[in-house]
């Protein structure tokens, strides 16, 4: 697509629940990031995909939360048990792969998803 | 570890004069550096990156920024300011040894150009 997509774009939930947001990238871009941006605060790194895997899962908060992208292309982030606290706008960003020497990419982002936890 | 400051939450000036969003990072080895602006409701938009090379990085919509080693800053200037550059402006760094891909953004600078 001509954009990074997510969905949906906003979403209400009550604590305890199961939540799935959904990214769809960059057509071509390899690469793919979720970032989560709390009021108030700038992104803060959740996970980095490179192809199927996850090359970077550093900034999972807690065993809660899980991401997947199977094909390589679509991701989910999925979060289990949701607490008030993750009340957060999750953000997704595509890319091309990036090597020694092509130097840094820049990150796509999408709208964001906004998750509130009653 | 890597992170940004941007200390000034709010940045008002009138329209055409300049206009400075300040920056300072912390990475353990060389920096790779960002901008990017987020108006309501929109995602993030790329402005202008540091990778080497020139300290002067000219960027969209009139923007450039400064790579300061000594002092590590990467400030945000633009000689005219215009009401349509209000909006949240984010400093991003990363470390730029390969393999690391995190980016760590600064809580950003609302910036309000006063008609």
């Amino acid at each position: 697509g001509a954009g990074v997509s997510q969905t949906p774009s906003n979403k209400v939930t009550e604590k305890g629940k199961y939540v799935e947001l959904r990214c769809d990238p960059i057509s071509g871009h390899t690469a793919l990031y979720w970032y989560r941006q709390s009021l108030g605060q700038g992104p803060e790194f959740l996970i980095y995909f490179q192809g199927t895997g996850a090359a970077d899962d550093s900034g999972l908060p807690n065993d809660r939360f899980f991401a997947v992208r199977p094909e390589g292309s679509v991701s989910t982030l999925k979060i289990q048990r949701t607490e008030r606290g993750d009340s957060a706008v999750y953000l997704c960003a595509s890319s091309l792969h990036e090597t020694r020497f092509s130097g840094a990419n820049v990150l796509t982002f999408g709208a964001g998803s906004r998750l509130t936890v009653l | 570890a890597q992170s940004v400051a941007q200390p000034e939450d709010q940045v008002n000036v009138a329209e055409g004069n300049p206009l400075t969003v300040k920056c300072t990072y912390s990475v353990s080895g060389n920096p790779y550096l960002f901008w990017y602006v987020q108006y309501p409701n929109r995602g993030l938009q790329f402005l202008l990156k540091y990778i080497t090379g020139d300290n002067l990085v000219k960027g969209s919509y009139g923007f450039e920024a400064e790579f300061n080693k000594s002092q590590t800053s990467f400030h945000l200037k633009k000689p005219s300011a215009l009401v349509s550059d209000s909006a949240l402006y984010f400093c991003a760094v990363r470390d730029s040894y390969y393999g690391n891909n995190r980016l760590a953004f600064g809580k950003g600078n609302q910036v309000v150009v006063i008609p």
